[in-house]
């Protein structure tokens, strides 16, 4: 079946930089889009990133774009998430997701990113 | 950029009951929407996506309807483990958009 687990979330101070990866499992990943969804602690979803089943097309929310970058590799069937310059509003749940037509499904269980001096 | 209302914020209900939960768009979306279900602690779950196929597993209690601007997810009788929050979310334009959730809770 279809696995997606997340790590690399921790602590990190405002300005700092973190990796998140994404291990995937039981689907052919190189041929599937992937997604970051965040959910900060208390609050609704938000849509952070898309890649394309190639890596070659990109797509970010307004409120990450130029410090958050999606990657992937597909030999090693993992998905990736560079984050540059956190601010405290970054501090959220981070998940990726399986695409489906721009659909979540399935989703990793999420790693924790907490931004605070 | 298209914003979610959902409402109600929070619905209380008992085992059994219907429940009947709206997504409001800013602008037509036509039929790409999709219903997402969140329990405390665990990752959302896609139920309904085109506005009304249900997502694989998913039990025929959940329905969904709607198109343009204003859709609906239908619980036809809870059950425990559908006490939840609900989330709508869009694809027809970037960025994808969630709602705010409607949380259903026992009464």
């Amino acid at each position: 079946q279809v696995q997606l687990v997340e790590s690399g979330g921790g602590v990190v101070q405002p300005g700092g930089s973190l990796r998140l990866s994404c291990a995937a499992s039981g689907f052919t990943f190189s041929n599937s889009a992937m997604n970051w969804v965040r959910q900060a602690p208390g609050k609704g979803l938000e849509w952070v990133a898309f890649i394309r089943y190639d890596g070659d097309k990109t797509y970010y929310a307004d409120s990450v774009k130029g410090r958050f970058t999606i990657s992937r590799d597909n030999p090693k069937n993992t998905l990736y998430l560079q984050l540059n310059g956190l601010r405290p509003e970054d501090t959220a749940v981070y998940y990726c997701a399986k695409d489906k037509f721009n659909w979540f499904d399935p989703w990793g269980q999420g790693t924790l990113v907490t931004v605070s001096s | 950029e298209i914003v979610l209302t959902q409402s109600p914020a929070t619905l209380s209900l008992s085992l059994g009951e219907g429940a009947t939960l709206s997504c409001r768009t800013s602008q037509s979306v036509s039929s790409y929407l999709a219903w997402y279900q969140q329990k405390p602690g665990q990752a959302p779950r896609l139920l309904i996506y085109d506005a009304s196929n249900r997502a694989t597993g998913i039990p025929a209690r959940f329905s969904g309807s709607g198109s343009g601007t204003d859709f609906t997810l239908t619980i036809s009788s809870l059950e425990p483990e559908d006490f939840a929050v609900y989330y709508c979310q869009q694809r027809s334009n970037w960025p994808l958009t969630f709602g705010g959730g409607t949380k259903v809770e026992i009464k």
